[in-house]
């Protein structure tokens, strides 16, 4: 079974600072997608970033980037140029290639962005 | 827009009443699933179902059942409600034919049980 591990429960950073979540999981397999989801207040789960194992290059999207180590079983993901709207809960999840797989998902970590 | 509906955000159940959580999505997806989270433990998985009138058991499948009658709705179950069920539930639903199998969640049921 695949277990999603993320060591820190609350981070905090200032605004317009870099941060870094990390993640490590655990599988035997050799094809899979990692993901971040973001939680704001609200509850609704967002999308933050993607990345398909098989693919070397490390996913990015405007701030958010992903430094995804296979080998090491790490997927950390980078926020840059803080802003007080990333202030969420972060969830990193596993998924198994598979098309009809569901996410396993870490316990979450709990960023604050001060202003 | 891709969409996933929770009919309830919030109820307020007493302790052995039979409690349903409905979800329908409009995406034409073939898998939908019910996670429970709480605070500390994350999301954690209770059933999922890859087509009509199928499920599988997740990782806490104890004192539920599900229902998926047609492609579009997948009903959560609670036989006999107790407290420690108390907490927000998400659907969610996803496709083997979308890009990077995306899977979509709703905004959450939080369940008070009394």
């Amino acid at each position: 079974a695949q277990t999603v591990t993320q060591s820190q429960p609350e981070m905090s950073v200032q605004e317009a600072e870099t941060v870094t979540l990390s993640c490590t999981y655990d599988t035997s397999e050799n094809n899979y997608y990692l993901f971040w989801y973001k939680q704001p207040p609200s509850r609704q789960m967002i999308l933050v970033i993607r990345q398909e194992a098989y693919k070397q290059q490390n996913a990015t999207e405007n701030r958010f980037s992903v430094n995804f180590q296979k080998a090491a079983k790490s997927f950390s993901l980078k926020i840059s140029d803080s802003q007080l709207g990333d202030t969420a809960m972060y969830f990193c999840a596993f998924m198994r290639y598979s098309g009809n797989t569901p996410l396993v998902f870490g316990k979450g970590t709990r960023l604050s962005v001060i202003a | 827009d891709v969409k996933v509906t929770q009919s309830s955000r919030y109820l307020v159940k007493r302790t052995g009443e039979k409690v349903f959580l409905e979800c329908v999505q409009d995406m034409d997806h073939e898998n939908m699933f019910w996670y429970r989270q709480d605070p500390g433990l994350g999301l954690r998985l209770i059933y999922f179902s890859y087509d009509v009138k199928m499920k599988e058991k997740g990782d806490i499948p104890e004192g539920y059942s599900v229902s998926r009658e047609k492609k579009e709705r997948f009903s959560l179950i609670l036989e006999s409600a107790s407290t420690n069920q108390t907490s927000m539930y998400l659907c969610a639903s996803s496709s083997p034919s979308t890009v990077g199998n995306t899977i979509y969640f709703g905004e959450g049921s939080w369940l008070t049980v009394v």
